[in-house]
C-alpha cells in the first residue's frame, strides 16, 4: 500500500510564475491538507479539502488555491510567485471513521523561487 | 487550539531513553495531545497521541500528567535514526483536522 505521494519532488520557478503541485493520498483516505514549511520553521497549514471542497483555510493569500478530484487526489496552485514562497510544500491525508483523524504526510515538494 | 511549549533542542546518548517534555497549560478538556517527528528533508511522521491516559505503541510512550498541563514523549532506546525534530501538538478532534505545528524540539542522538 503506497503512502502519500507528491510530485514533483523539486521545482525551480521565477518570480511571477505560476506553479501546480500534486498529491495522491494514502489508500482509503478522503481528506487532504496542504502545509508550507519554510526553512527552519514548522509546517504552516494552508488549507484542507474534503469531498472536493475547501473545508478550512489558514492565513494564506488568495494566490494559493487548490482542488480535490473525485479520486481524492489534490492539487495546490500558487500564482504570481514571490521569493518568499520558496519552501517545502507538504501534503497530508487522513481517513474517515470514528474518533481520530491522524494525518499521514508525504515527502513534500521543495519549491525554489528565483 | 491550545499552544505548546517545548525546549528547542536536546541531546540523548544512543541506547538510552529520550524523554521529550511538552507544556500545554491551557489545554481544554476535549483536546488531545499529538506527537509527530520530522527527520531531515522528510514529511512529518505520526508517533502517538492521547487524551488523558498514558499511551504506548511500538514507537514510543506518552505520559500525560493528571492535570493534563504537560506531557512527556519517551523513546525507550534511542537510536541514531531517532535524530529528528519532534513536535508536540494539542488539538480537538472535531471539524477540520489541520495541525498547528510550533518549532518543536530538535533531538540529537549521540553515538
Amino acid at each position: 500500500d503506497a503512502g502519500v505521494t507528491q510530485s514533483p519532488t523539486h521545482l525551480i520557478k521565477t518570480r511571477g510564475q505560476q506553479v501546480t503541485l500534486r498529491c495522491s493520498p494514502k489508500s482509503g483516505h478522503d481528506t487532504v491538507s496542504w502545509y508550507q514549511q519554510a526553512l527552519g520553521q514548522g509546517p504552516q497549514f494552508i488549507f484542507q479539502y474534503y469531498e472536493e471542497e475547501e473545508r478550512q483555510r489558514g492565513n494564506f493569500p488568495d494566490r494559493f488555491s487548490g482542488h480535490q478530484f473525485p479520486n481524492y487526489s489534490s492539487e495546490l496552485n500558487v500564482n504570481a510567485l514571490l521569493l518568499g514562497d520558496s519552501a517545502l510544500y507538504l501534503c497530508a491525508s487522513s481517513w474517515p471513521g470514528q474518533g481520530f483523524r491522524t494525518q499521514y504526510f508525504g515527502p513534500g515538494t521543495r519549491l525554489l523561487v528565483l | 487550539d491550545a499552544k505548546t511549549t517545548q525546549p528547542p533542542s536536546m541531546d540523548c546518548a544512543e541506547g538510552r531513553a529520550a524523554n521529550l517534555p511538552c507544556n500545554h497549560s491551557t489545554i481544554s478538556g476535549n483536546e488531545y495531545v499529538y506527537w509527530y517527528r520530522q527527520i531531515h528533508s522528510q514529511g512529518p511522521q505520526y508517533i502517538i497521541h492521547g487524551l488523558k491516559n498514558n499511551e504506548t505503541n511500538e514507537m514510543a510512550s506518552l505520559i500525560i500528567t493528571e492535570d493534563r498541563k504537560s506531557s512527556t514523549l519517551i523513546l525507550p532506546h534511542a537510536t541514531l535514526r531517532d535524530t529528528a525534530v519532534y513536535y508536540c501538538i494539542v488539538r480537538v478532534e472535531t471539524g477540520a483536522n489541520n495541525l498547528f505545528f510550533g518549532t518543536g524540539t530538535r533531538l540529537t542522538v549521540i553515538p
